[in-house]
C-alpha cells in the first residue's frame, strides 16, 4: 500500500543550529501537508503544498515540494527551544478525487539543547 | 470556534469489553476523520466522513470497529471485544471540503488490560 517515508527519525540539535526533515513517497502525490506535534499534544497543521516545485516560508520554517511531487522537506533555520516536537509529513492521496485521506510519515522528533 | 473536542480523554477497559468514543468537530466543518496513533508512530488513518456519509474505512480495521456520524455533526467510534493491541491514542480531526487542512482534537487514550 501507499507509504510515506520520513527521515531522520530523531534529530538532536544545539539551539541556533538548523534542522531539516525529509519526506519521500513512491507515488506522485496530489498534495502534501505538514504537522507538528508537541510532546503530550496533538498534531497541529503547519502548511499544505500543492504545486510541483512549490516553496513556502513561515518565519524560520521553509517547506518545499519536489518537482516530481514525490518528496518534500521542512527546514528550520536557527532552531529555538520552542521548536521541540515531532514533525510529520502527511500525503493526501486524493482518492476518487476526494481529498482529505492523509497518510502520515513516521515523523521526525526534534530535540533542542539550549 | 471551540476546536475539536473528544470524550472521554482516557479510557481503561478490560479485554473483551466494548468501548465508545465521541468526537465533536468544529461546527462549520463537514468532514470528520478518525486516526489511531501509537507511541513513536504517525497517526494511522481509520475512516472519514463527509457530512453523514462514511466515505472510506481502512482495510486495517477489523469488523470490531465501527464509526457513525448520524446527523453529520458529532461522531462515535465503537470498538467491540477490545484486545490489548487496541491500546492506543484515538484521534479525531475535522476539516472543510476545501482546503483540507485538518484540525485535531486532544485524543482519547485507550488502555486495554
Amino acid at each position: 500500500g501507499q507509504q510515506v517515508m520520513q527521515i531522520p527519525q530523531y534529530q538532536h540539535v544545539q539551539e541556533g543550529e538548523d534542522f531539516t526533515t525529509y519526506c519521500n513517497s513512491s507515488t506522485t502525490l496530489s498534495n502534501i501537508q505538514w504537522y507538528k506535534q508537541r510532546p503530550g499534544g496533538h498534531p497541529v497543521f503547519l502548511i499544505q503544498l500543492v504545486k510541483s516545485g512549490e516553496v513556502k516560508k513561515q518565519k524560520r520554517l521553509t517547506f518545499q515540494f519536489g518537482e516530481a511531487k514525490k518528496n518534500s522537506s521542512l527546514h528550520i533555520t536557527a532552531t529555538q527551544t520552542t521548536d521541540v516536537g515531532t514533525y510529520f509529513c502527511a500525503a493526501d492521496l486524493m482518492i476518487y478525487n476526494q481529498g482529505g485521506k492523509l497518510i502520515f510519515g513516521q515523523g521526525t522528533e526534534l530535540s533542542v539543547k539550549p | 470556534d471551540t476546536g475539536v473536542s473528544q470524550n472521554p480523554r482516557h479510557k481503561i477497559t478490560k479485554r473483551g469489553q466494548n468501548v465508545t468514543f465521541r468526537c465533536d468537530p468544529i461546527s462549520e466543518h463537514n468532514r470528520l476523520y478518525w486516526y489511531r496513533q501509537t507511541l513513536g508512530q504517525g497517526p494511522e488513518f481509520l475512516t472519514y466522513f463527509q457530512n453523514e456519509a462514511q466515505l472510506e474505512k481502512s482495510r486495517l480495521l477489523s469488523d470490531r470497529f465501527s464509526a457513525e456520524r448520524p446527523k453529520g455533526s458529532f461522531s462515535t467510534l465503537e470498538i467491540q471485544r477490545t484486545e490489548q493491541g487496541d491500546s492506543a491514542m484515538y484521534l479525531c480531526a475535522s476539516s472543510r471540503d476545501l482546503p483540507y487542512e485538518q484540525y485535531f482534537g486532544p485524543g482519547t487514550r485507550l488502555t486495554v488490560t
